[in-house]
């Protein structure tokens, strides 16, 4: 099980943190992901980490401004954002794999609106 | 960056079959790919990884009636049976290391309606 909180409103430029608390399986076993969807849109891959923590990697849409990181202590995900745009408006899946691997469990995903 | 390309929308009666299409680029015709499917108000659900090789991997659950195959640069996902619960969005994605870059991407999805 994967669940997400941490979303809401934020004004541009500002800044959010998503947690995602991991459970039901060994969480520094898999590389994880987080996933989002823009309202009404497609699926877009934002930033995976490998399973150590060491190793990300980001989509160019959010790159330089959000940081992905993992707790294996905590099984928990991280996706810290800044500098907030209109356009990075989406419901942020948690996901386990997706970082040279599939994408086999997701959360319900957290909410994140961008408005002024 | 690869490109997947995915008709948007597909139908069948219930009962029937449907194949659905993902088309690689031609730089990436050879990549492995996942199937997704998104039910309406719901999270993605995994339904199999097609290798290069062309063996399939499943997701927990996933019926027998889900089926995959490959030809050239195309991925296929088939369903037999159609049921009024395959009405979704189903994805194909790739993941890919590109200049020591790991990035995943989606195709634009194809809305299938059981009539």
């Amino acid at each position: 099980q994967l669940v997400e909180s941490g979303g809401g409103v934020a004004r541009p430029g500002e800044s959010q943190r998503l947690s995602c608390e991991a459970s039901g399986f060994t969480f520094d076993d898999y590389g994880m992901s987080w996933v989002r969807q823009s309202p009404g849109k497609g699926l877009e891959w934002v930033a995976g980490i490998d399973w150590t923590g060491v190793t990300s990697d980001y989509a160019d849409s959010v790159k330089g401004r959000f940081t992905i990181s993992r707790d294996n202590a905590r099984n928990s995900l991280y996706l810290q954002m800044r500098s907030l745009r209109a356009e990075d408006t989406a419901l942020y899946y948690c996901v386990r794999g997706g970082f040279l691997g599939p994408s086999d469990y997701w959360g319900q995903g957290a909410l994140v609106t961008v408005s002024s | 960056l690869p490109v997947l390309t995915q008709p948007p929308s597909a139908s069948a009666l219930l009962g029937a079959s449907i194949k659905l299409t993902c088309t690689l680029s031609s730089d990436h015709s050879t990549y492995s790919i996942e199937w997704y499917q998104q039910r309406p108000g719901r999270s993605p659900q995994y339904i199999m990884k097609i290798h290069s090789d062309g063996s399939l991997t499943k997701g927990d659950g996933i019926p027998d009636r889900f089926m995959g195959s490959r030809s050239g640069a195309d991925r296929y996902l088939t369903l037999s049976n159609l049921q009024s619960d395959d009405e979704a969005d189903y994805y194909c994605g790739e993941s890919h290391t590109i200049d020591g870059q790991v990035g995943y991407v989606f195709g634009s999805g194809t809305k299938v309606s059981v009539l």
